[in-house]
């Protein structure tokens, strides 16, 4: 069964440092999405993308924060400079002609 | 962000029983719904999803239930079974691709051997 993957599954990295955090979506789907889960909090929804721009991000997703399809595979979140807050789960999600969005199994960014 | 709620952080059955989880909603945009299971490590992973012109919708064990009027549904699992004990998240969003998904706090099941 096809399966949204991400890398790395946990990524440290000091306060200021840039991290990419890389993800490849189911190959059929069309639209892209991150979110990220802060402990003890709830997901919330960060990006979508579809057709090589964004389509809504939220308010959380500031200058900071940048995504990307390189190619034809990868959907890659990139964060410019990373802050102590920063330190969340963050889930790459894909969506084909259906509603429902697949989840990938998530990077653990820690910020040092 | 309270749009989705989730008001029980916690829920202990009996295996072969049935579990009912609930969640709540406020914004009346919101035409579709879904729920995930979540392992610890992992992603949510879908289970069942419902759309607002519907009341019910069932894949065996798992049915969603949608009162519109009261802004509530449920996931009924029955029976519920040991490897059903995980984080069950409902999330909100519109039926339009694309659409982010909004969602509520998790409820833990066990389910009791």
């Amino acid at each position: 069964e096809p399966e949204v993957t991400q890398t790395p599954s946990h990524q440290v990295t000091q306060m200021g440092q840039e991290v990419i955090l890389r993800c490849v979506p189911i190959s059929n789907h069309l639209y892209f999405y991150w979110y990220r889960q802060i402990l003890g909090q709830k997901v919330e929804f960060l990006v979508s993308f579809y057709n090589n721009e964004i389509s809504e991000k939220s308010e959380i997703f500031d200058d900071q924060f940048s995504v990307e399809r390189p190619d034809g595979s990868n959907f890659t979140l990139k964060i410019r400079s990373t802050k102590l807050e920063d330190s969340a789960m963050y889930f790459c999600a894909s969506q084909g002609l259906d509603y429902e969005q697949y989840f990938g199994p998530g990077t653990r960014l820690t910020v040092t | 962000d309270q749009q989705v709620k989730q008001n029980s952080p916690s829920l202990s059955v009996q295996e072969g029983r049935i579990s009912i989880l609930n969640c709540d909603y406020t914004n009346s945009m919101f035409d579709y719904f879904l729920w995930y299971k979540k392992y610890p490590a992992e992603g949510p992973t879908f289970l069942i999803s419902i759309s607002s012109i519907k009341d019910k919708n069932e894949d065996g064990r798992f049915t969603v239930f949608l009162n519109k009027s009261a802004k509530h549904l449920s996931l009924h699992i029955v029976p519920s079974q040991p490897g059903d004990s995980a984080v069950y998240f409902c999330a909100a969003g519109g039926e339009t691709s694309g659409s982010r998904l909004t969602f509520g706090e998790g409820t833990q099941l066990t389910v009791n051997p």
